[in-house]
């Protein structure tokens, strides 16, 4: 079974604060994939990343980062310098060996920025 | 380019009613995935198609709940007959082919709402 746990139910933070959202999982697939996804006030699930089980490299995407470990089997997300636009519920998920393509979903970490 | 169109986007029924959502995938995507959100329970999978074809349906609640998919670009969620239980928003996803699990890209969803 997969599990995605996301211990942090809200998070707040003033503007231009760095902030990491943590994102721990579960499996017992040697291959799967770990993806974060963004859930503004609008509704839409906006995808952001995603990372198969075989890279660990470290990625940066403008003021956002994702942190792979398999090691400690996290997936951290930092968004550095926050702005109020930032503000969304974020959810970390898993899907598990290729061609199960289904995700597996955290409960999602709510991100408030203040200005 | 379209992105995954789902209709409607509320709905408001009476319990006992049949209640129908569509789906149209992004043209090209051969995975399709009904999700369920509710505050409860988070993001669940309920069925998940790979060209045209039930892969994963262990997610759907019980017998008054079905999907289909005709052709590779319309799906339906049914909830035959509706209870108040069943209010909840429902996410339409789709992904490319790929030999790896390629990321799903999801529509605006429906807000049902039973009564």
């Amino acid at each position: 079974a997969q599990k995605v746990t996301q211990a942090q139910t809200e998070i707040s933070v003033v503007e231009k604060e760095d902030v990491t959202l943590d994102c721990v999982y579960e499996t017992r697939d040697t291959t799967y994939y770990l993806f974060w996804y963004k859930q503004p006030p609008s509704g839409e699930l906006v995808f952001l990343i995603r990372r198969n089980s075989f890279d660990e490299q470290n990625e940066i995407s403008g003021r956002y980062s994702w942190n792979f470990q398999k090691s400690t089997s996290s997936f951290n997300f930092t968004i550095t310098a926050s702005q109020v636009v930032d503000s969304a519920v974020y959810f970390c998920a898993l899907s598990g060996g290729t061609g199960r393509r289904a995700l597996t979903f955290g409960s999602g970490t709510r991100l408030q920025v203040q200005p | 380019d379209a992105g995954v169109i789902q209709s409607p986007r509320h709905e408001v029924t009476e319990m006992g009613q049949e209640v129908t959502l569509r789906c149209k995938p992004i043209s090209g995507h051969n995975s399709l995935f009904w999700y369920r959100q509710t505050m409860m329970r988070g993001l669940e999978l309920l069925i998940y198609f790979n060209n045209n074809v039930p892969i994963d349906d262990s997610g759907m609640p019980e017998d008054r709940f079905s999907a289909k998919m005709p052709n590779a670009s319309f799906s339906t969620l049914k909830i035959q007959p509706s209870e108040p239980r069943d209010s909840a928003v429902y996410f339409c996803a789709s992904s490319r082919p790929g030999t790896e699990n390629t990321e799903a890209f999801f529509g605006q969803g429906t807000r049902l709402t039973v009564v």
